[in-house]
C-alpha cells in the first residue's frame, strides 16, 4: 500500500531534550516536505526537499533541522525543543513539486 | 505576501444539499491549486489539483473551479452526504516548491 509513515504519532517531552520525528514513503517520490499545523494559523511549511541531499527552508524553519540521505526518508530533528514547538506535524511527499502531495497521519508533539 | 482565505470557516447543512466552498488568494500568478480534505486525527487527502492553465477539475461529486484573474477557487460538492463531513483546505502554489494553505472550512453534513 502506498503510504507516508510518520513516527511517533504522539510524543510528550521536555524542553531541551533532542528529538527526531521520522518520515518514510514507499512511493519513490522525489519531493518531501514537513508542515506544522496550529489552530488559527493553518498548515505552514517547515522544510522541504526536492531530491536526495537537497533541502531548503520553508516559512517557519527556526528551531528545526532535516536531512535527506535517502530518497524514502526525511526525518525532522528538534535539537533543543521549546514549548512553542508544541504542534501537530505532517510529512508529505509527491512525485514532483507539480503533483498532488500525499500526507502522513501526523505527529502530535507536546513540549513541556 | 501571498495569503489564502477560506470562507466560510464552518458550515453545517442537511444531507442532500449542494455546497460551495470558497477560496480566495492574493497574487494571481499561481502554478496550481489543490483542494484537500482533512478528517479529525488524520492527515490530509488530496481531492483535486487544478493547473494554472485549467478552469476546472471534476472527481465524482466534487468539482473545483479556478479563476486566476480574480484570485478565486470554489469547491462544489453535489448531493452532500454525512461522510463528507471534514475540514476542506485549499492550497495554491506560487512557485515550484511549496504550497500555502488556507485555514480551512469545517463542514458538517447531518442526516
Amino acid at each position: 500500500e502506498a503510504q507516508v509513515t510518520q513516527n511517533p504519532r504522539y510524543l510528550i517531552t521536555v524542553t531541551g531534550k533532542k528529538l527526531t520525528v521520522t518520515c518514510s514513503q514507499n512511493m519513490n517520490h522525489e519531493y518531501m516536505s514537513w508542515y506544522r499545523q496550529d489552530p488559527g494559523l493553518g498548515l505552514r511549511q517547515i522544510y522541504y526537499s526536492m531530491n536526495v541531499e537537497v533541502t531548503d527552508k520553508g516559512d517557519v524553519p527556526e528551531g528545526y533541522k532535516v536531512s535527506r540521505k535517502e530518497k524514502r526518508n526525511f526525518p525532522l530533528i528538534l535539537e533543543s525543543p521549546s514549548p512553542n514547538q508544541t504542534s501537530l506535524y505532517f510529512c508529505a511527499s509527491s512525485l514532483s513539486e507539480f503533483q498532488p502531495q500525499h500526507f502522513g497521519d501526523g505527529t502530535r508533539l507536546s513540549i513541556l | 505576501k501571498q495569503e489564502v482565505t477560506q470562507i466560510p470557516a464552518a458550515l453545517s447543512v442537511p444531507e442532500g444539499e449542494n455546497l460551495v466552498l470558497n477560496c480566495s488568494f492574493t497574487d494571481s500568478a499561481i502554478y496550481n491549486l489543490q483542494w484537500f480534505r482533512q478528517d479529525p486525527g488524520k492527515g490530509l487527502t488530496s481531492l483535486l489539483l487544478i493547473q494554472s492553465s485549467q478552469r476546472e477539475q471534476t472527481s465524482g461529486r466534487l468539482n473545483a473551479s479556478l479563476d486566476k484573474s480574480s484570485g478565486r477557487s470554489t469547491l462544489y460538492i453535489a448531493a452532500s452526504q454525512p461522510g463528507d463531513s471534514a475540514t476542506y483546505l485549499c492550497a495554491p502554489s506560487w512557485n515550484t516548491d511549496k504550497l500555502i494553505f488556507g485555514t480551512g472550512t469545517r463542514l458538517q453534513v447531518f442526516p
